[in-house]
């Protein structure tokens, strides 16, 4: 069974620097993908960043990138230059096989509460 | 702004009860899927559809159902409601599975 693992309950980091969010999972499906999701205060769920498990680079967005450690099963969340906005809880993800039409459930770890300080 | 509409947003109402909760996907998008978001069980997929048909199921309790209807919308039906169903209940939608947009969610306190 596919299981995603944060052991970072909660992050603290200080404004315009940048912060590593881990996240480890575990499948035995060789095709898989990987999502960070951030929910602010306000409740909704924002897609971040997506990784394949046959990509060949590290995804980036923005501020965000993913690094992919695929023989380690690890997907940590970079986030740079960090802003008092980034303040939130986040969410790594994980869905077994490439094809949304054959059953795409994503797989939720339990977060990290990131806060930013000024 | 995901493109992912919900509706209602909030919603109160007494154990015993029935609530349908909908869903609009972002346009383009044929999958929709259900996830609820507790404190002590965090986010748990529900259900997904594709095109219309059930494509995976995950925890949805026996007096939960959903669907999808021609014009993609779904629907998240809630029976014989009980004080643990309160919760938030998301949609996401997708096209290609590079990602999962997901609603501003509704917020059902079951009273």
């Amino acid at each position: 069974a596919q299981k995603i693992t944060q052991t970072q309950p909660g992050m603290f980091v200080q404004e315009k620097e940048a912060v590593t969010l881990d996240c480890t999972y575990d499948t035995s499906d060789p095709s898989y993908g990987l999502f960070w999701y951030k929910q602010p205060s306000s409740g909704e769920m924002i897609f971040l960043i997506y990784q394949g498990s046959y990509d060949q680079q590290n995804a980036t967005e923005g501020r965000y990138s993913l690094n992919f450690q695929k023989a380690r099963k690890s997907a940590n969340l970079v986030i740079s230059a960090s802003q008092l906005g980034d303040s939130a809880m986040y969410f790594c993800a994980m869905r077994e096989g490439l094809r949304e039409t054959s059953g795409s459930r994503l797989t939720f770890g339990e977060g990290t509460q990131l806060t930013v300080n000024p | 702004d995901s493109g992912v509409t919900q509706t209602p947003k909030h919603l109160i109402t007494a154990t015993g009860q029935r609530v349908t909760l909908r869903c609009s996907p972002r346009s383009g998008d044929l999958s929709v899927y259900w996830y609820q978001q507790s404190l002590d069980q965090g986010l748990q997929f529900l259900i997904q559809y594709y095109n219309g048909e059930e494509r995976a199921k995950g925890n949805i309790l026996e007096r939960f159902s959903a669907q999808q209807f021609p014009d993609l919308h779904s629907e998240l039906n809630l029976s014989s409601l009980e004080l643990g169903d309160s919760a938030l209940y998301f949609c996401a939608s997708s096209v290609g599975g590079r990602g999962q947009f997901f609603g501003p969610g509704t917020r059902l306190t079951v009273l």
